[in-house]
């Protein structure tokens, strides 16, 4: 039984750079979350896919952030021209709908760190 | 708007019981969530208590749920070093979106 992996575990990328990131959810999971870990804070929530289809968005996901999930199943976040800001660890987790509670599973992380 | 709030730190000795409090201000909260982390390492689902119930117990863990007040509490029996990490509780709200809680660090001393 494999759970949420994320690759890459480690990102460091100069300002200015496009970068993206992986995730695989839970295989039999129809629902996929990102969010956002800055340091000594919570995760935030970014975005989420019902199968491929993207159905929220946080107002934290600029114009530069776009993700997607195309045959929904395995996701992609695309950072554009980072910034120094965008340093967190991105989170990615799955949960099956409808089900006893939304338990949400989530992967190891990205670490994005922009120099 | 939602917020969760968790104090910051806590440290217990092994052995001791721990308790972990939050406060949320979502009243039409489905679910709320307690999640463990370690460092360097992603979020660890421990349990959940759906808001109808007030209370949910699972091996070492009791969740109370006051929502009259919006409290969420995890208590810990027989706590021991591996619990140390940080513990973050959420709630769930009506788009099935996670709000978290800043993290509370839990240390056990020997």
């Amino acid at each position: 039984d494999t759970g949420v992996s994320q690759d890459p575990r480690h990102k460091i990328t100069k300002r200015g750079q496009n970068v993206t990131f992986r995730c695989d959810p839970i295989s039999e999971h129809n629902r996929l979350y990102w969010y956002r870990q800055t340091l000594g804070q919570g995760p935030e929530f970014l975005t989420y896919f019902q199968n491929e289809a993207q159905l929220e968005k946080s107002r934290l996901l600029s114009d530069r952030f776009s993700a997607e999930r195309p045959k929904g199943s395995f996701s992609t976040l695309e950072i554009q021209r980072t910034e120094q800001g965008d340093s967190a660890m991105y989170l990615c987790a799955s949960s099956l709908v409808p089900s006893g509670g939304n338990e949400q599973f989530f992967g190891p992380g990205t670490r994005l760190t922009v120099l | 708007g939602e917020d969760v709030e968790q104090s910051l730190f806590l440290s217990v000795r092994e052995g001791d019981s721990s308790v972990i409090n939050c406060t949320y201000t979502d009243s039409s909260s489905t679910y709320l969530y307690w999640y463990k982390q370690e460092p360097g390492a992603g979020l660890q689902l421990l349990t959940y208590i759906f808001s109808n119930m007030d209370m949910k117990q699972d091996q070492r863990l009791t969740v109370l749920l006051n929502k009259k007040d919006k409290h969420l509490s995890l208590r810990i029996a027989d706590t021991q070093t591996g619990d140390s990490a940080i513990y973050f509780c959420a709630e769930e709200n009506a788009g099935n979106m996670l709000t978290f809680g800043g993290g509370t660090r839990l240390m056990v001393k020997p």
